[in-house]
């Protein structure tokens, strides 16, 4: 059972314009969360972050939001760039070491 | 340049065949993680160790083993390789629980 869901796994935006890519988890232990970036051939790179003290978290054009009774996070980029096409990807922990991934939205930002 | 280095890139290996992923870092990191990341499923955990000398089992862990006899090297041992091994494995490292990891540039496994 996929304890942390992307439901999208593709989304297209218009350079200029805001990506909302989002994130649903069912263990409601979850307190920590992650956003990252994969580049094709590279290994992930870490985006933002956000714990459960907090219901949004900001850094530059990333922002994550977090509604933790709906058991859904959000992160948006504004504005989106080429640069920003990539695989995206949300993940959980309940404190530990251990984070739970995501399946992954690919991001494509049209010129 | 600090970080983790993973090899080989990439392999191509025969079924039944042994191999050994290498990782290694040097940020000094307590923990260290492999994942396999596969189309559709996102970055599944495979084993990962808290500290040096102890290891857990993640997610999708059979087939597979770990060792964590340093601080800096993690490799994972796949002991009888099958197709369903096909795969990029990813190493990652954190420094305490709850915080961000840090990732290798991963190894494109092909068992044939």
């Amino acid at each position: 059972d996929q304890q942390v869901k992307q439901n999208s796994p593709s989304l297209s935006v218009q350079e200029g314009r805001i990506s909302i890519l989002n994130c649903d988890y069912t263990n409601s232990m979850f307190d920590y969360f992650l956003w990252y970036k994969k580049y094709p051939a590279e290994g992930p790179t870490f985006l933002i972050s956000i714990s459960s003290i907090k219901d949004k978290n900001e850094d530059g054009r990333f922002t994550v939001f977090l509604n933790k009774s709906a058991k859904h996070l959000s992160l948006h980029i504004v504005p989106s760039q080429p640069g920003d096409s990539a695989v995206y990807f949300c993940a959980a922990s309940s404190g530990t070491y251990k984070y739970i991934f995501g399946t992954g939205t690919r991001l494509k930002v049209l010129a | 340049i600090a970080g983790i280095t993973q090899a080989p890139t990439s392999q191509i290996l025969a079924a039944g065949r042994r191999m050994t992923l290498r990782c290694t870092q040097d940020m000094r990191h307590n923990a260290m993680y492999w994942y396999r990341q596969d189309l559709g499923l996102g970055l599944r955990l495979i084993h990962y160790s808290n500290t040096a000398g102890t290891t857990g089992k993640g997610e999708v862990p059979d087939g597979y083993s770990v060792s964590r006899a340093n601080t800096d090297d993690f490799p994972l041992t796949l002991a009888s390789a099958v197709p369903s091994q096909t795969s990029v494995y990813f190493c990652a490292s954190s420094a305490g629980p709850g915080l961000d990891y840090t990732f290798g540039s991963g190894t494109r496994l092909t068992v044939v």
